[in-house]
């Protein structure tokens, strides 16, 4: 069984802030790690993905995330946050052979002028 | 643009209507998803498709019937819903295969409300 805590389902930062939102995973085999955002009224967009390999992930719009197996975090950052970042953000795990998405319960993301 | 399209956008029927969502891909993708979302709330998997075949139907009630007539379209029809299925309904696809590492890519969704 897999399962995903996001910490926190509102963050606000000013722009030009660093941008951190947390996720923790639990999983009994070697996790695959999403994050996706969701614009008003869109459908779910891949940010980023860890799979294998390197545990800094680097994705779109200058977002990234560390994947720390010992702390079962995959964080996501920005380091300057802009106003069209404001969205809400999903951390998902899929693991073993289950083609399943486990979602977290969101971060909604304001960024302040 | 989002490479999974899904028509309509909107969805405005009653009770007693039917009618069916449909979804789009042409990336060659083998497994197809669908999933409810609700307002402020991340999206429930309803069913999978893998290679044109339902593998997974997550207890989803018989008022929702899906379809796959071939590896780029995915249907959902619908039949005398009720208010709480007033939702965003999204489709997905991905490249399938045993391992789960492929990402799932999402359309923008029918938004469907129920008079």
């Amino acid at each position: 069984a897999q399962s995903v805590t996001q910490l926190g389902s509102h963050v606000s930062v000013s722009e030009g802030a660093l941008v951190l939102l947390r996720c923790n995973y639990s999983s009994s085999v070697p996790p695959y790690l999403f994050w996706y955002v969701q614009y008003p009224n869109q459908g779910l967009q891949l940010l980023l993905k860890y799979t294998t390999g390197a545990t800094l992930v680097k994705g779109i719009n200058g977002f990234e995330a560390e994947f720390k197996k010992s702390e079962t975090s995959f964080h996501l950052t920005k380091p300057s946050a802009h106003m069209s970042d404001a969205a809400e953000y999903f951390c998902a795990v899929s693991a073993g052979s289950a083609r399943q998405l486990t979602f977290g319960s969101g971060t909604q993301l304001t960024v302040l002028p | 643009d989002t490479e999974v399209t899904q028509t309509p956008k909107h969805l405005v029927m009653g009770m007693t209507n039917k009618k069916s969502l449909k979804c789009e891909q042409h990336m060659g993708h083998r497994a197809m998803y669908w999933y409810k979302q609700k307002a402020k709330k991340p999206p429930e998997l309803m069913f999978v498709y893998s290679y044109e075949k339902l593998s997974i139907n997550e207890s989803v009630p018989s008022r929702f019937s899906p379809e796959c007539p071939n590896s780029s379209l995915l249907n959902l029809h619908l039949h005398a819903l009720q208010p709480e299925d007033s939702a965003l309904y999204l489709c997905a696809s991905s490249s399938g295969g045993r391992l789960s590492n492929q990402p799932q890519h999402f359309g923008d969704g029918t938004r469907l409300s129920i008079l």
